[in-house]
């Protein structure tokens, strides 16, 4: 079973709309949370961090559910250089990430 | 530039060849991790120094791999008698201070063996 499962979509959304995307993972001793972006055939880029309390960077919004062992991703009024895959991450044991396949958003005009 | 920088930026090899990738932390950085990216998958570790010490290997690392980091600095990955099945992308890390710090990636590695 894979550590951490997200909707592959894609989501095709318009041009200011709000989208969301979840996570599951399977290690209730996980420690730390982020999410990553990853443009095609790009690196993955650190777009936030995810606390247990909720965080807010602009027009995105993590939650973390430990209870549940599940996270989110907002983001409002999607712009087109949104578009993108999201990698939900979980940092297991001090040092590796364990990804989730990604989640793809294409927003459109 | 002082973000994490790779090369090659892509590799052409035949089966059976060696090959080598380098890459160069981010410098303050004390913590180096290589990953393996294969289409439509999200990256997989592969292994872990912190300074010079390689402290883990994932499973995922054939006898074939070798990574080192020799100064605490730069870092390569070699794979011997490549096989098809080792065309991904190799992703380099690095972050600084204590555990749960964000990993931030270079550019990548992208090997196609024929």
């Amino acid at each position: 079973r894979k550590e951490v499962e997200q909707d592959p979509g894609p989501f095709n959304v318009p041009e200011g709309a709000t989208v969301a995307f979840n996570c599951t993972y399977s290690n209730s001793a996980s420690q730390s949370f982020f999410w990553y972006r990853q443009d095609c055939r790009k690196e993955p880029k650190l777009l936030m961090s995810v606390y247990s309390s909720g965080n807010e960077d602009g027009r995105f919004t993590a939650q973390l559910n430990r209870a549940s062992q599940y996270i989110s991703l907002l983001i409002r009024d999607s712009k087109l250089s949104d578009s993108a895959t999201y990698l939900c991450v979980v940092l297991d044991s001090g040092y590796a990430l364990n990804f989730g396949k990604g989640t793809s958003l294409l927003v459109t005009p | 530039d002082t973000g994490v920088s790779q090369n090659p930026r892509h590799k052409i090899t035949k089966r059976g060849q060696n090959v080598t990738f380098r890459c160069d932390p981010i410098s303050e950085h004390n913590r180096l991790y290589w990953y393996r990216q294969t289409l439509g998958q999200g990256p997989e570790f592969l292994t872990y120094f912190q300074n010079e010490a390689q402290l883990e290997k994932s499973r995922l690392l054939s006898d074939r791999f070798s990574a080192e980091r020799p100064k605490g600095s730069f870092s390569t990955l070699e794979i011997q008698r490549t096989e098809q099945g080792d065309s991904a992308m190799y992703l380099c890390a690095s972050s600084s201070g204590g555990p749960n710090q964000p990993q931030h990636f270079g550019d990548g590695t992208r090997l196609s063996i024929l």
